[in-house]
């Protein structure tokens, strides 16, 4: 079993919808989840961080941790085509980020 | 905002050459990483580095990889003879003093080993 397990997609949306994007684990240890945006030939960019169970928000973006599902989610309200991008999901128990394949998110104008 | 800085963007080089990947990391940071993204792979951790010692490293860091703070801006990654399956995205992070702080990226640079 993959320590992270990520959807690669893709996934095609209508602008203005709300987005779901999820990754599973297998290591209880993992105390720090994060979501990262990487556009192409870029490197990934820090979107939500969070270290317990629960969710977190910041504008239209939304983190999930339930950790007794070991089960992470980032949800996008009021998706625009500037959102188009790969979403990597990213944990860690040390110093070392284990990350999720991504999900190449596409949203239509 | 501040940000990780990485040269060159592209990288090219013969196999069995030596290569030095340069980073600036956020000016206050303290923890460094390098990690590498194989085409169409995800971001694989490579090391980490503290207080001028590695902190943790993973199997692919090798005796080919070192790394180095060589004053007090600069990290690097080096490799000493390149081999084809080195080619990747190579990525630099660092994150702050205080424990718990996310690490943040730069835009990499692309190796090309030929």
């Amino acid at each position: 079993q993959k320590e992270v397990e990520q959807d690669p997609g893709p996934l095609s949306v209508p602008e203005g919808a709300i987005v779901s994007l999820n990754c599973t684990y297998s290591n209880s240890a993992f105390q720090y989840f994060m979501w990262y945006r990487q556009y192409s030939r870029k490197g990934p960019e820090l979107l939500m961080y969070t270290y317990s169970s629960g969710n977190k928000e910041d504008g239209r973006f939304t983190a999930q941790v339930d950790k007794s599902s070991k089960y992470i989610s980032l949800f996008i309200r009021d998706s625009q085509p500037s959102d188009s991008a790969t979403y990597l999901c990213a944990m860690s128990k040390t110093y070392k980020y284990i990350f999720g394949t991504g999900t190449r998110l596409k949203v239509l104008a | 905002e501040p940000e990780v800085t990485q040269t060159p963007s592209h990288q090219v080089t013969q196999m069995g050459q030596e290569v030095i990947l340069r980073c600036v990391p956020i000016s206050n940071h303290l923890y460094f990483y390098w990690y590498r993204q194989i085409l169409g792979q995800k971001v694989e951790f490579l090391v980490s580095f503290y207080n001028n010692e590695i902190s943790e490293k993973s199997e692919i860091f090798d005796d080919q990889f070192s790394v180095e703070r060589p004053d007090g801006s600069n990290f690097t990654l080096k490799i000493r003879s390149t081999k084809l399956e080195d080619s990747a995205m190579y990525f630099c992070a660092s994150d702050g003093e205080e424990s718990n702080q996310p690490q943040h990226f730069g835009d990499g640079t692309r190796l090309s080993i030929l």
